[in-house]
């Protein structure tokens, strides 16, 4: 198993315009997230999906954002109208879901900037 | 959810032992208390897990007091290649996920 991917790991786009970004978890891993990371920040918490059911949605994830695991294997997640604000780097993490035991493995993430 | 407090920065020279210590007052009884280790556009990579006294891997150690209100991950002979954000995490969120806060910057000084 090659770890988390995630793609692209940049992407430059212009204010108003929609991007996603695509992320596969480890194959093993039922559990998948999504953080947002800006500059000197610790992650934050976007959302996350127990197979394929989005379980827990931030308030950070406005309606401008839809993340997606259709049959509970690769995800995606759809900034639509994007905003300058947008310009983080967006990570995908998957873990096994092992209660309080449960570590997360992370992809490299996606620098998005919105020019 | 336990908050953790860790200091911003630090700074070590190489090969020196750096012990970054986090304060979690409220933790839970079934909290475990997990660090993890962020280069520069990088995720975050798991480095240790632990619940009480000490525990080692070939990367790491974690002390672990009796009342579990603080841990302190311990790095030895630190090279340059440590350089690296690290996060104390502690217990979940409301939910399922876990708490981030923004970490201890380390900077290893030739």
């Amino acid at each position: 198993d090659t770890g988390v991917s995630q793609d692209p790991r940049h992407k430059i786009t212009k204010r108003g315009q929609n991007v996603t970004f695509r992320c596969d978890p480890i194959s093993e891993h039922n559990r998948l997230y999504w953080y947002r990371q800006t500059l000197g920040q610790g992650p934050e918490f976007l959302t996350y999906f127990q197979n394929e059911a989005q379980l827990e949605k931030s308030r950070l994830l406005s309606d401008r954002f839809s993340a997606e695991r259709p049959k509970g294997s690769f995800s995606t997640l759809e900034i639509q109208r994007t905003e300058q604000g947008d310009s983080a780097m967006y990570l995908c993490a998957s873990s096994l879901g092992s209660g309080q035991t449960d570590r997360y493995t992370f992809g490299s993430g996606t620098r998005l900037t919105v020019v | 959810l336990a908050k953790t407090t860790q200091p911003i920065s630090m700074d070590s020279y190489e090969g020196q032992e750096v012990n970054i210590t986090c304060s979690h007052n409220n933790i839970a009884t079934n909290d475990y208390i997990t660090w993890y280790q962020q280069f520069p556009s990088q995720g975050p990579r798991f480095i240790i897990q632990g619940y009480k006294t000490k525990v080692t891997n070939e990367v790491a150690s974690l002390f672990i007091p009796a009342d579990r209100k603080s841990s302190t991950l311990s790095l030895p002979r630190v090279s340059l290649s440590d350089t690296a954000v690290y996060y104390c995490l502690v217990g979940r969120n409301t939910g399922n996920q876990f708490y981030f806060g923004t970490g201890t910057s380390l900077t290893v000084i030739p």
